[in-house]
């Protein structure tokens, strides 16, 4: 059974850019979430998508965004990228009340 | 809100001694409970996880944990390390909310084996 796919595994951008990340969870998980993982920060929940729909948002600016499609793949988009923005973005899947699935993460560098 | 707090950031044992990792929480009720490991540049792997029931819960990789709700403690321990066993390792606290489940997690503890 493969596992969470994230895509890219590794980005540079430029400051003021946007940026798109992938995530394919695991067959059948309709849930994902993301996390912004940073050494300042810790792990901060972004958001969580359940059958297309946001279902909770954490406390970030309105720059970050996210979707989640029908086949349950979801993206995740920041837009004017700060250099504060540099971390790993993780994606993680689950099924029910079982413990999150997590994928290697993007990790993203803003230049 | 519920919060989870990893009291040692950074903890150095030996190959071959005990471990335990400690995770308190702060949360009215019994939250779900969950402990996570991440090696250098990868994801999280999940180790075990808590929801009712017996108060020690076996997982992977020789892994034990014991909820304590009078300390509010989600401990973690390994009776033998090996050197595999170095990375950071998260502890995180679900409490449902509208029907979904998100964790908070502590800020980690980061385990140095040495030989």
């Amino acid at each position: 059974k493969a596992g969470v796919t994230q895509t890219p595994r590794y980005l540079i951008k430029t400051r003021g850019q946007q940026v798109t990340l992938s995530c394919s969870p695991i067959s059948g998980h309709r849930s994902v979430s993301w996390y912004q993982q940073t050494p300042g920060q810790g792990l901060q929940f972004l958001f969580e998508y359940f059958s297309e729909t946001q279902r909770n948002k954490g406390n970030f600016p309105g720059r970050f965004s996210g979707r989640q499609f029908s086949n349950s793949r979801s993206e995740m988009n920041v837009s004017t990228l700060e250099l504060g923005d540099s971390a790993l973005y993780l994606c993680a899947s689950k099924q029910g009340q079982d413990g999150y699935t997590f994928g290697s993460g993007t990790r993203l560098t803003v230049v | 809100a519920q919060s989870v707090t990893q009291p040692d950031i950074h903890i150095t044992v030996s190959e071959g001694a005990s471990l335990e990792l400690r995770c308190n929480y702060s949360y009215g009720a019994t939250p779900y409970l969950f402990w996570y490991v991440q090696s250098p540049g990868q994801g999280l792997q999940l180790l075990l996880k808590y929801f009712s029931g017996d108060t020690l819960v076996q997982g992977i990789k020789g892994f034990e944990a014991e909820f304590k709700r009078s300390q509010s403690s989600f401990n973690l321990r390994k009776p033998s390390v090996h050197w595999s066993d170095a990375a950071e390792y998260f502890c995180a606290v679900v409490t449902p909310s509208g029907g979904s489940y998100i964790p908070t997690f502590g800020r980690g503890t980061s385990l140095i084996v040495h030989p």
